[in-house]
């Protein structure tokens, strides 16, 4: 099955500075890859998804890039504010299975 | 607008009890996992559905069991609780239907076994 490694598990950034998380995947064979964002006592919430046809993506503030030929992927999150900590999981698969990273948590320093 | 309910926010069970955590989504999904998410070793799957009376192992279904008789409906059981079994419990459903597949979370099961 498909195995998801994500780095690094802590991140601390200054606020208004960059955050860049990446992960990297076993199998070739997947072709979606979410990204989720979640929040101290709340649920994951989809922030971001990239497929395998597609090499970055972007939504204001947040980016993903792809590389299928490595086999991995990041995510990329600018200007950073307080309201970005959190725990963000990465994840990546094929059909309606997905396998997820450990987590990364984002700490940003006001 | 909660699309995924999971019925219990926090479980304290005794340890050889046997305990049904649900899980019901409004979004006529195909597809339901449950997953439990410990420190440091993020989100595991353990069973997943992808359609009624389907079910399928995921990478730690020892000690679980599930049961979806309904489409909307997805149950895990713990046979015979453990204390090892401690752990935030995550159901999500997701569609096989058009370009996406990107997973809708509940809020989420706290279980303790003492």
């Amino acid at each position: 099955g498909e195995n998801v490694e994500q780095h690094p598990s802590t991140l601390s950034v200054q606020e208004g500075d960059s955050a860049v998380i990446k992960c990297t995947y076993s199998d070739s064979a997947s072709n979606y890859f979410p990204w989720y964002k979640q929040e101290l006592g709340k649920r994951p919430q989809l922030i971001i998804d990239i497929r395998s046809n597609v090499g970055e993506k972007k939504d204001q503030r947040i980016a993903v890039t792809l590389n299928k030929t490595a086999k991995h992927f990041s995510l990329h999150i600018t200007e950073t504010q307080p309201e970005d900590s959190a725990v963000y999981f990465c994840a990546g698969g094929y059909d309606y299975k997905l396998s997820f990273g450990a987590g990364t948590t984002v700490t940003v320093r006001a | 607008d909660v699309k995924v309910t999971q019925s219990s926010r926090y479980l304290v069970k005794r340890t050889g009890e046997k305990v049904f955590l649900e899980c019901v989504q409004d979004m006529d999904h195909e597809n339901m996992f449950w997953y439990r998410q410990d420190p440091g070793l993020g989100l595991r799957l353990i069973y997943f559905s992808y359609d009624v009376k389907m079910k399928e192992k995921g990478d730690i279904p020892e000690g679980y069991s599930v049961s979806r008789e309904k489409k909307e409906r997805f149950s895990l059981i713990l046979e015979s609780a453990s204390t090892n079994q401690t752990s935030m419990y995550l159901c999500a459903s997701s569609t096989s239907q058009g370009v996406g597949y990107g997973y809708t979370f509940g809020s989420g099961t706290r279980l303790t076994v003492v």
